[in-house]
């Protein structure tokens, strides 16, 4: 199977903690993605980090990406209660590029 | 502007029945993706259309399963004699031209198969 992996499976912190998830893949890839879902605002687009960049940033979030290791990294500093959702990575296999691969996400839970 | 919208938003359908699903792509949106996610899961790939064709339904699970798009604009995914284990949301996603792109999502449709 070419599904992605996140860990951990859940995550529950504090209130102005950090969360830091992780995802693994199998495939070249040339650029991952990262997503949140909740119940409020469905399935929403993070951020994106091509296969030849590092880290990149927005806002409270910091994407890393280790193609040797074919592993990418979401961490969400000074949590917010907000953030409650599920979180997952998708990538285009570097062979088919008209279709996303999904984990089966990290489900965060940010207490307040 | 108006986001990717999909009706209805909560279906609930006897064993048997054939239901149809529907999406509004964003507008000049060509690209226009069908995923299923079961409760507690990550996405299912179905059918990825560019304009009207469906270069890709490979994800497509059975037979029972079919979808078109018509004017490159609106897509309805049919799920004929539907059975318990389609039970999931349907959710719907376009981008501007699908080659490697974020994926804009719409709500989603909730089946449930009695």
């Amino acid at each position: 199977s070419q599904q992605g992996e996140e860990d951990p499976q859940a995550l529950s912190i504090q209130e102005g903690e950090n969360a830091t998830m992780n995802c693994s893949y199998k495939t070249s890839i040339n650029n991952l993605q990262w997503y949140r879902q909740n119940s409020g605002r469905g399935l929403v687009h993070l951020i994106l980090i091509r296969s030849n960049e590092r880290e990149k940033h927005s806002g409270r979030l910091r994407v890393t990406l280790d193609t040797s290791k074919k592993s990418s990294s979401l961490l969400i500093t000074a949590s917010r209660a907000a953030d409650t959702a599920s979180y997952f990575c998708a990538y285009y296999n570097a062979g088919n590029n008209r279709k996303l691969i999904w984990g089966l996400g990290t489900s965060l839970a940010v207490n307040p | 502007g108006a986001g990717v919208s999909q009706s209805p938003s909560n279906k609930v359908t006897e064993k048997g029945k054939d239901v149809e699903l529907r999406c509004d792509p964003i507008s000049g949106h060509t690209a226009l993706y069908w995923y299923r996610q079961s409760l507690g899961q990550g996405l299912e790939f179905l059918i990825y259309f560019q304009g009207n064709s469906a270069p890709d339904k490979s994800g497509l699970p059975s037979d029972r399963f079919s979808a078109e798009r018509t004017g490159g604009s609106v897509s309805t995914l049919t799920i004929q004699r539907t059975q318990q284990e389609d039970s999931a949301v349907y959710l719907c996603a376009s981008s501007p031209a699908g080659v490697e792109e974020t994926q804009y999502f719409g709500p989603g449709t909730r089946l449930l198969v009695l």
